[in-house]
């Protein structure tokens, strides 16, 4: 079945840029809007954005102007940048995978990753 | 931006209760409202994507009901592994797609 895993550095100091892959295994890159979504400890969760194969994308208006995300369907992966990190960007990091067809719902997880912004 | 509420931010339940959470959003969703379970420390999972549509594998003891602003998640029958924190996502408003702040079932 189809898995994801996320990757990248765990520590970011502030004002730098904060870069995650996610490993898609198990099946293809090449279908669905794959997402970024992130949860500060003990809070709720926020939609980051998506990409599709076609690299089309789309962003939470609130991060735009910070965020970019790719998609290499060579290694199955995508990626997400955050530049000008600041401590509020401390969080547990997912990615996953969306399918329009249950709504826009996201239906396969990572297991997701800590970033810490600290100097 | 379409905001989500849910209510209530906590509830306290014992085994075999009927335990209903709402979620409210600022503006008609129609039925593109989706419920999550997570657990502490791991990823959030779908129960219930467009309104009431059981994600496979999911118990049957989960329903999902409602449209335009009100939707309620059920557990009929509460069992141990249930415990744990319940999130809505709408996706009316796509691309832009937004959480409920969660509620927290915990054992009374």
């Amino acid at each position: 079945q189809v898995q994801l895993q996320e990757s990248g550095p765990g520590l970011v100091k502030p004002s730098e840029t904060l870069s995650l892959t996610c490993t898609v295994s198990g099946g293809s890159i090449s279908s669905y809007y794959w997402d970024w979504i992130r949860q500060p400890a003990g809070k709720g969760l926020e939609w980051i954005g998506r990409i599709y194969v076609s690299g089309s994308s789309n962003y939470n208006p609130s991060l735009k102007s910070r965020v970019t995300m790719s998609l290499d369907t060579s290694k199955n992966q995508f990626s997400l940048k955050l530049t000008s990190v600041t401590a509020a960007d401390t969080a547990v990091y997912y990615c996953a995978r969306e399918r329009w067809e249950f709504n826009d719902a996201f239906d396969i997880w990572g297991q997701g990753t800590m970033v810490a912004v600290s100097s | 931006d379409i905001q989500m509420t849910q209510s209530p931010s906590s509830v306290s339940a014992s085994v075999g209760d009927r335990v209903t959470i709402t979620c409210r959003a600022s503006q008609s969703i129609t039925r593109y409202l989706n419920w999550y379970q997570q657990k502490p420390g791991k990823a959030p999972k779908l129960l219930i994507y467009a309104a009431s549509s059981l994600q496979s594998g999911v118990p049957s003891r989960f329903s999902g009901s409602g449209s335009g602003t009100d939707f309620t998640l059920t557990i009929s029958s509460l069992q141990p592994e249930d415990f744990a924190t319940y999130y809505c996502q709408q996706s009316y408003s796509n691309p832009l797609l937004t959480f409920g702040g969660g509620t927290k079932v915990e054992i009374k």
